[in-house]
């Protein structure tokens, strides 16, 4: 069985700063997808970021970027210029065929 | 266009009563998943559809619970005879056969008292 792991359950940035969460997954399977979601307070789970894990090549919307290291399993979300807004949990979840595992999730604080 | 949507928002009811819940996924999406969350927790997989045709449960999914997606449209979860252990936010997604990114709806809250 899959296993999403998200070590850091709480972080916190000072606006305008970059903040990196961390995310590590086991599986067997060499054909996956990988995605950040977040979740902020009472609001729906919202589309951060996914990543095709045949592409060697690091995903990137806007300020949102992700180190994807497939040796190593290892998944992590940089948000640069963080803003007020990007306050919520981040949860970091893996999808091989259909359903999704989420990790455990890593409420983000961001400071003015 | 409209979201994922999902009826009600808020449910309270007594321990031993059937509560059903109902999604309205995007109107193109052939998929339509459903999750349960608690407090401060990820959302754990319990069912998925494809079109009408109900691919996987979880061993999460008890007896007491069953879900439907009838004319591959909407879909509904039902509760009965509802536990305490029952209270979680029940969150629907969907997406297309082709697409593997899942839209979620603001979910259900299940409150049991």
């Amino acid at each position: 069985a899959q296993t999403v792991t998200q070590s850091q359950p709480e972080m916190s940035v000072q606006e305008a700063e970059t903040v990196t969460l961390s995310c590590t997954y086991d599986t067997s399977e060499s054909d996956y997808y990988l995605f950040w979601y977040k979740q902020p307070p009472s609001r729906q789970m919202i589309l951060v970021i996914r990543q095709e894990a045949y592409k060697q090549q690091n995903a990137t919307e806007n300020r949102f970027s992700v180190n994807f290291q497939k040796a190593a399993k290892s998944f992590s979300l940089k948000i640069s210029d963080s803003q007020l807004g990007d306050a919520a949990m981040y949860f970091c979840a893996y999808n091989s065929y259909g359903k999704l595992t989420f990790g455990q999730g890593t409420i983000l604080t961001v400071h003015p | 266009d409209t979201g994922v949507s999902q009826n009600p928002r808020h449910k309270i009811t007594k321990r031993g009563q059937n509560v059903t819940f109902r999604c309205d996924p995007i109107s193109e999406h052939n998929r339509l998943y459903w999750y349960r969350q608690t407090l401060g927790q990820g959302p754990e997989f319990l069912t998925y559809f494809q079109n009408e045709a109900q691919l996987e449960k979880s061993r999460l999914l008890s007896d007491r619970f069953s879900a439907e997606r009838p004319k591959g449209s909407f879909s509904t979860l039902e509760i009965q005879r509802t536990e305490q252990g029952d209270s979680a936010m029940y969150l629907c997604a969907s997406s297309g056969l082709s697409v593997d990114e899942q839209y979620f709806g603001p979910g259900t809250r299940l409150t049991v008292t």
